[in-house]
């Protein structure tokens, strides 16, 4: 079965710092273009981040550039998403997608919390 | 960055009425443009794809239009199902940018 599971949220203050994981099963996940996108409460979509398949590119959004880093290990078929100075605007469900249309691909989610 | 305006920010139909939902690029994005439906407490899920091809599944009272610039997403009869909330999302390049989405409400 084609899945990705994401794990690594929660509570962490301002200033923080948290990694996100997303585990990937029943595909060949090192053909694939991988995507962050996140959810604040009660809002819409925003794409956060993106990693090409060999993770030799990647794209992000302009309000976490220089806080976030996305990477992969293709060897574990794990995604990942490092994220510092994180800030109340951070909180989100945070999505991971493999990016690819028609054949998308999302997880769960994962909540990330901000807030003292 | 592209950005894309989807408009009206909510749609207030009954069941069996059509729906029509716009989304704007401030640029031309050729056709990649894809059509997401997004349920309270679950993940999207793909519509519509390189802006009129419609995704594994999804039933045929849904169809997708447009290029360059503007983009419909058609619901020909709305089935209780349907309400939901809408986005669309630029394919073409980088940063992939989400719409702010559109609500489909029951009137």
């Amino acid at each position: 079965e084609v899945q990705l599971v994401e794990s690594g949220g929660g509570l962490v203050q301002p200033g923080g710092s948290l990694r996100l994981s997303c585990a990937a099963s029943g595909f060949i996940f090192n053909t694939y273009i991988m995507s962050w996108v996140r959810q604040a409460p009660g809002k819409g979509l925003e794409w956060v981040s993106g990693i090409s398949g060999s993770g030799g590119s990647t794209y992000y959004v302009d309000s976490v550039k220089g806080r976030f880093t996305i990477s992969r290990d293709n060897s574990k078929n794990t995604l990942y998403l490092q994220m510092i100075s994180l800030r109340a605007e951070d909180t989100a469900v945070y999505y991971c997608v493999r990016d690819l249309v028609p054949g998308t691909i999302w997880g769960q989610g994962t909540l990330v919390t901000v807030s003292s | 960055d592209i950005v894309l305006t989807q408009s009206p920010v909510t749609l207030s139909l009954s069941p069996g009425e059509r729906a029509t939902l716009s989304c704007r690029a401030s640029q031309s994005v050729s056709t990649y443009l894809a059509w997401y439906q997004q349920k309270p407490g679950q993940a999207p899920r793909l519509l519509i794809y390189d802006a009129s091809n419609r995704a594994g599944g999804i039933p045929a009272r849904f169809s997708g239009s447009g290029s360059g610039t503007d983009f419909t997403l058609t619901i020909s009869s709305l089935e209780p199902e349907d309400f939901a909330v809408y986005y669309c999302q630029l394919r073409s390049n980088w940063p992939r940018t989400f719409g702010q989405g559109t609500k489909v409400e029951i009137k």
